[in-house]
């Protein structure tokens, strides 16, 4: 069984276009992530949610909306899309973030977004 | 808030070589310590991690040891496989993680 599951794996699209990456954990966490990978692999947190609420929203331009309708989801909607959205979008998910306890996180296979 | 500074890469090494990712992170406290590997197309996965001062984390022949004194979390194998070629990640944090740039490891046959 998968873990953390992304869809799409690939998402081709062009400028200005609004698109969504899907989420789900069957792991029974409470925290769930958005990151950004650049070209250079650099990896960057955008959003934290804990229990369906936004903890963590790092600067992200508004375009970009995480929604989590329940516990095992987290979706990124962007609207607007441009050329430097193009990246490798990793979701992630954690037992629980904000104990202070350290956990482990989970990672989903990433999706690929071009921009054209 | 935390930072991670890890060598640049790409290293590369043959077969059976010794390996040292190097990995130095600034926080306040305790915070636990982690390496996470990316194999090419694919997600990060938890390769190893330390909670405390004098940890040594281990697993599938990587080691690193918790340095609080010098802040440092330095990734070693004594022997890589090209199986091992993959990007290196330290990362650092309580609860949310705070990730280095990633050591790309490319290892010929």
């Amino acid at each position: 069984d998968t873990a953390v599951s992304q869809t799409p794996k690939y998402l081709v699209t062009q400028m200005g276009n609004d698109k969504s990456i899907k989420c789900e954990q069957n792991l029974g966490h409470d925290t769930m992530y958005w990151y950004k990978q650049d070209s250079k692999k650099f990896l960057k947190i955008m959003f934290s949610y804990n229990n369906k609420e936004l903890i963590i929203n790092e600067t992200v331009p508004n375009r970009f909306s995480p929604k989590s309708p329940d516990k095992a989801h987290l979706n990124l909607h962007i609207n607007s899309l441009e050329l430097g959205d193009s990246a490798v979008y990793f979701c992630a998910s954690s037992q629980d973030s904000f104990t202070g306890t350290e956990n482990e996180q989970f990672f989903g296979p990433g999706t690929r977004l071009t921009v054209l | 808030g935390n930072s991670v500074t890890q060598m640049e890469g790409p290293v590369t090494l043959s077969e059976e070589a010794f390996l040292t990712i190097n990995c130095t992170y600034t926080a306040t406290g305790y915070p636990s310590l982690f390496w996470y590997v990316q194999y090419p197309g694919e997600g990060l996965q938890l390769l190893l991690k330390a909670t405390k001062a004098d940890d040594k984390g281990s697993n599938k022949g990587f080691e690193a040891t918790y340095r609080k004194e010098t802040t440092s979390f330095h990734l070693e194998k004594g022997s890589v496989q090209v199986s091992d070629s993959a990007v290196y990640f330290c990362a650092v944090g309580y609860s949310t993680l705070t990730f280095g740039k990633g050591t790309m490891l490319l290892v010929s046959p």
